[in-house]
């Protein structure tokens, strides 16, 4: 079983969709989760960073963390084709660990 | 601010060839991963350096070698090049607090655009 479990889709909504993106994970050591979107052949773009439970909000995006249920998912509100990208979540036990575990990426594809 | 960035973009090898990749971080961040990510295994951490040291090591062979400078701009290495090794190799940098015991990470990386290496 991976550590971090991301559903690769793909994904298909129509434009104005709210898109909803999950990953679970088994080690309860995890405090920093990220959100990361990737575009076709381009660098993973921090989207969204979180420390331990809660929910941030930053524009149309919103992230979640349930530590007690391992459990994370990313919002994406009024969705736009220019939103179609892989998005991948990660997570880090943080301190002097930088090393990042990723899931495997949610293909998202948003149509007009 | 200039981004965190990645020499050669891409590059073409055959087996048994060696290779050396370069990454500038942000200005201001002294900590350097790298990851290696392919279709089939995803992203996958190779290493991290601090300091100029190497502070954590991924599940990869000893062909995978690292350093970091002490301005820290880092390279990684990879020898013996093997099929397998065709990947997009991504470097990543962050903040980091200095405490008196270490050093902590803030858990916000920034990856560059990579580098794809294809080995024939």
């Amino acid at each position: 079983q991976k550590e971090v479990e991301q559903d690769p889709g793909p994904l298909s909504v129509p434009e104005g969709a709210i898109v909803s993106l999950n990953c679970t994970y088994s080690n309860s050591a995890f405090q920093y989760f990220m959100w990361y979107r990737q575009y076709s052949r381009k660098g993973p773009e921090l989207l969204m960073y979180t420390y331990s439970s809660g929910n941030k909000e930053d524009g149309r995006f919103t992230a979640q963390v349930d530590k007690s249920s391992k459990y994370i998912s990313l919002f994406i509100r009024d969705s736009q084709p220019s939103d179609s990208a892989t998005y991948l979540c990660a997570m880090s036990r943080g301190g002097g660990y930088n090393k990042l575990i990723f899931g495997a990426g949610t293909r998202l594809a948003v149509h007009p | 601010k200039a981004g965190v960035t990645q020499t050669p973009r891409y590059l073409i090898k055959t087996r048994g060839q060696q290779v050396t990749l370069s990454c500038s971080p942000i200005s201001g961040h002294r900590s350097v991963s790298w990851y290696q990510q392919t279709p089939g295994q995803g992203l996958q951490f190779l290493f991290e350096y601090f300091s100029e040291t190497q502070r954590n090591k991924g599940n990869f062979p000893g062909r995978f070698s690292g350093r970091q400078f002490s301005n820290s701009r880092s390279e990684m290495n990879v020898s013996t090049l093997e099929l397998g090794d065709s990947a997009l190799y991504l470097c990543a940098s962050s903040l980091v607090v200095v405490v008196p015991w270490d050093y902590l990470n803030t858990g916000e990386l920034f990856f560059g655009e990579g580098s794809r290496l294809t080995v024939l």
